[in-house]
């Protein structure tokens, strides 16, 4: 799977949006990006996910550069409770052998803080 | 609205002692994960089951051992807890390898 590359840390204000980006330079054509996030001492949850077409759900916005070599996570109104460790992760479904690749691999994310 | 459920919620073993950390989902997913986070670091994928009666090695499989005997539980087996095992596991489901995964909140789990 394509590495990836978040800022450690970022903020927000409550109320705005939160940007967070993600740099996948290796990423080839077969691999997704996912997003999941990690609320303190909670097991991770998914949030989006996609392939080179920018995507919507109710609760994030995924944008694919059109080179899919980096995206941004969009939360368009950040609250406190979005405050969580963010994952960028490439995985590719189904390995060139023809089976499927189970493992999601997590590195360190990104600490989103959203301030009062 | 349960999706997956996880028990105990923590426990502290002494190193030697056995135990089993169970996982239930109630989605009729096929794909079921165990993973453990030690602090500071990622998710490492210790055993997957892609259906009842399959179970197969992730990357940190020794010291722990899984069943898949039904579609909705998936426990995960310590026979000689060791403190390199003091850990947070996490049970995941999915309903595809493509899917995205869900988790549960975890076992806290120490061994002194």
């Amino acid at each position: 799977d394509a590495k990836t590359t978040q800022p450690p840390s970022m903020d927000c204000a409550e109320g705005r949006a939160a940007n967070l980006p993600c740099n996948h330079s290796t990423i080839s054509g077969n691999e997704y990006v996912y997003w999941y996030r990690q609320i303190h001492s909670q097991g991770p949850q998914y949030i989006i996910h996609g392939l080179k077409n920018n995507e919507t759900n109710e609760m994030a916005s995924l944008i694919i550069t059109e080179d899919r070599k980096s995206s941004t996570l969009i939360l368009p109104h950040a609250t406190l409770r979005d405050t969580a460790v963010y994952y960028c992760i490439v995985r590719v479904a189904r390995t060139n052998s023809g089976g499927s690749n189970y493992k999601l691999t997590f590195g360190k994310g990104t600490l989103l803080t959203v301030n009062p | 609205n349960a999706g997956v459920t996880q028990t105990p919620k923590f426990r502290i073993l002494k190193i030697g002692q056995s135990m089993t950390l169970q996982c239930a989902q109630d989605m009729n997913h096929n794909y079921m994960y165990w993973y453990r986070q030690d602090p500071g670091m990622g998710l490492k994928l210790i055993y997957y089951s892609v259906g009842a009666g399959i179970t197969d090695k992730g990357e940190v499989p020794n010291g722990y051992n899984v069943s898949r005997s039904t579609t909705e539980d998936f426990p995960l087996r310590l026979e000689l807890a060791a403190p390199s095992q003091t850990s947070v596991y996490f049970c995941a489901s999915g309903s595809t390898a493509n899917q995205p995964q869900h988790f549960g909140d975890g076992t806290r789990l120490s061994i002194l």
